[in-house]
């Protein structure tokens, strides 16, 4: 069955550190990835996708490439701030017209000024 | 911009009772979506309509949950005799499928959710 593994948190950084999310998945055939923010007390916000090997998504500075060669789907964002301080999902779909999400367990983000 | 919308936002019930939650979707979405997040854990899926048709069941949906959708709009899920283990945040989601070229996007635009806890 398909399934994706994160790393767990909280992840906690400086402002204006690296950020590195991993995220590795199992899946038959050719699925759509992605990443859903989730701030607190808010619902999940779809933060960036990719549908195919190679591709990247991008949004707010954040970015993840679509790795079929190792499974992976990592989000990275080059300078956090204490806003994007929330709980990351990263979740997959199969494609031809199966839609349900698959999500990982979230790993918390937590910046300091 | 309407988004997703969820009734209510928190239900406390006692154990054994029945209790209903509403969505009502983005109004163009044909695709409504259940999903059940527990504390520390992502969401997992339950059920999903398309219009008014119930496509797919998740096994985690035991006999004591229905959904529907009666008219391709809102949908409501039901927990019939509620146990503790059905505390969690239940969360509606809807999509309108967008096809580019070859593919096909399902991007799913999520409620704020409904908080049951059972006592």
């Amino acid at each position: 069955g398909n399934s994706v593994t994160q790393m767990e948190g909280p992840v906690t950084l400086s402002e204006e550190a690296f950020l590195t999310i991993n995220c590795t998945y199992t899946a038959t055939g050719y699925p759509s990835l992605f990443w859903y923010v989730q701030y607190p007390g808010e619902g999940l916000q779809l933060l960036l996708k990719a549908t195919k090997a190679d591709d990247k998504g991008s949004n707010k500075g954040f970015e993840a490439t679509y790795r079929k060669e190792t499974t992976s789907f990592h989000l990275e964002k080059g300078s956090v701030q204490v806003s994007d301080s929330a709980v990351y999902f990263c979740a997959l779909t199969r494609n031809s017209g199966y839609s349900t999400l698959t999500f990982g367990k979230g790993t918390m983000l937590l910046v300091s000024p | 911009d309407t988004g997703v919308s969820q009734d209510p936002r928190h239900k406390i019930t006692k154990r054994g009772q029945n209790v209903t939650f509403r969505c009502d979707p983005i109004s163009e979405h044909n695709r409504l979506y259940w999903y059940r997040q527990t504390l520390g854990q992502g969401p997992e899926f339950l059920t999903y309509f398309q219009n008014e048709a119930q496509l797919e069941k998740s096994r985690l949906l035991s006999d004591r949950f229905s959904a529907e959708r009666p008219k391709g709009s809102f949908s409501t899920l039901e927990i019939q005799r509620t146990e503790q283990g059905d505390s969690a945040m239940y969360l509606c989601a809807s999509s309108l499928p967008l096809t580019s070229g070859r593919s096909t996007s399902y991007e799913q635009y999520f409620g704020p959710g409904t908080r049951l806890t059972v006592t």
